[in-house]
C-alpha cells in the first residue's frame, strides 16, 4: 500500500522560503508508470495544483508560483521536497503531495494528510 | 489558468438525488477526457471518486456518476446518505502537464 507522509517548515516569515518534504513508502518514486505532485488549500478555501514530477527529474509547475518554486528529489530516501520562495500569506496553506498512476490517468490516487503552513511574522 | 466554476453549494434529503456542475474552457474540460471528481471530510485529505470523466476508482459506490458535455462536467450523487455531506471538487488536465480544480461545492443533507 502506497503510503505519503508530508513534513513541513510549519511556521514561516514574510519574504522567507518555505519548504515541504513528502516520504514515499510503498512505491518508487522514479518507477515507471507513476508521477507525483503538490496541491496546497489555504485555510476555507479550494484546491490548487502546484507541481508535477515524472520519474524524479521532469517537473512542470503551476505558472502562479513558477518563478518561486523549486522541487527536488532524494532518491536514496524516495521522497521529494518543495520550496518556495518570497512567500506572502497568500501562501498560507496546507500542502498535500499527491501520486497520478497510469490506471487513473490524470487524477490523483493517492493523497498525504497534508501539513500545514502558515506564513506571518 | 483560471479556476473551474463549481456552485458553492447543493443540498438534498436523504434518498434523493444532487448534481454539482463543474464548468471551465476548451483548454481544459473541453479540450481533453481527463475530468476527476475529490471528495473532501473536513480536515481529511481528498480522494478521488471519479477519474477519466465517468470512471470510478475501486471502492466508490455506484450511487456516485458523472459526465461531461461540451466545457460543463457533472457529478450525480442518487440516493443521498448522510456520509456523502462533504465538500466535493472537480479537477480538469489543462494540457502540457497542468491542471486545475474547481472551488468546491459543499454537499448538505437535509
Amino acid at each position: 500500500q502506497v503510503r505519503l507522509q508530508e513534513s513541513g517548515s510549519g511556521l514561516v516569515k514574510p519574504s522567507q522560503t518555505l519548504a515541504v518534504t513528502c516520504a514515499v513508502s510503498g512505491a518508487s518514486i522514479t518507477s515507471p508508470g507513476y508521477s507525483w505532485g503538490w496541491i496546497r488549500q489555504p485555510p476555507g478555501k479550494g484546491l490548487e495544483w502546484i507541481s508535477y514530477s515524472y520519474l524524479g527529474d521532469t517537473t512542470y509547475f503551476n505558472p502562479s508560483v513558477e518563478s518561486r518554486v523549486t522541487v527536488s528529489v532524494d532518491r536514496s530516501k524516495n521522497q521529494f521536497s518543495l520550496t518556495l520562495t518570497s512567500v506572502t500569506a497568500a501562501d498560507t496553506a496546507v500542502y498535500y503531495c499527491v501520486r497520478e498512476a497510469e490506471s487513473t490517468d490524470r487524477a490523483f490516487d493517492v493523497w498525504g494528510q497534508g501539513t500545514m503552513v502558515a506564513v506571518s511574522s | 489558468q483560471s479556476a473551474l466554476t463549481q456552485p458553492r453549494s447543493v443540498s438534498g434529503s436523504p434518498g434523493q438525488s444532487v448534481t454539482i456542475s463543474c464548468t471551465g474552457t476548451s483548454g481544459d474540460i473541453g479540450g481533453y477526457e481527463y475530468v476527476s471528481w475529490y471528495r473532501q471530510y473536513p480536515g481529511r485529505a481528498p480522494k478521488v471518486i471519479i477519474y477519466e470523466v465517468t470512471k470510478r476508482p475501486s471502492g466508490v459506490p455506484d450511487r456516485f456518476s458523472a459526465s461531461k458535455s461540451g466545457n460543463t462536467a457533472s457529478l450525480t450523487i442518487s440516493g443521498l446518505q448522510i456520509e456523502d455531506e462533504a465538500d466535493y471538487y472537480c479537477c480538469s488536465y489543462a494540457g502540457s502537464y497542468s491542471w486545475v480544480f474547481g472551488g468546491g461545492t459543499t454537499v448538505t443533507v437535509l
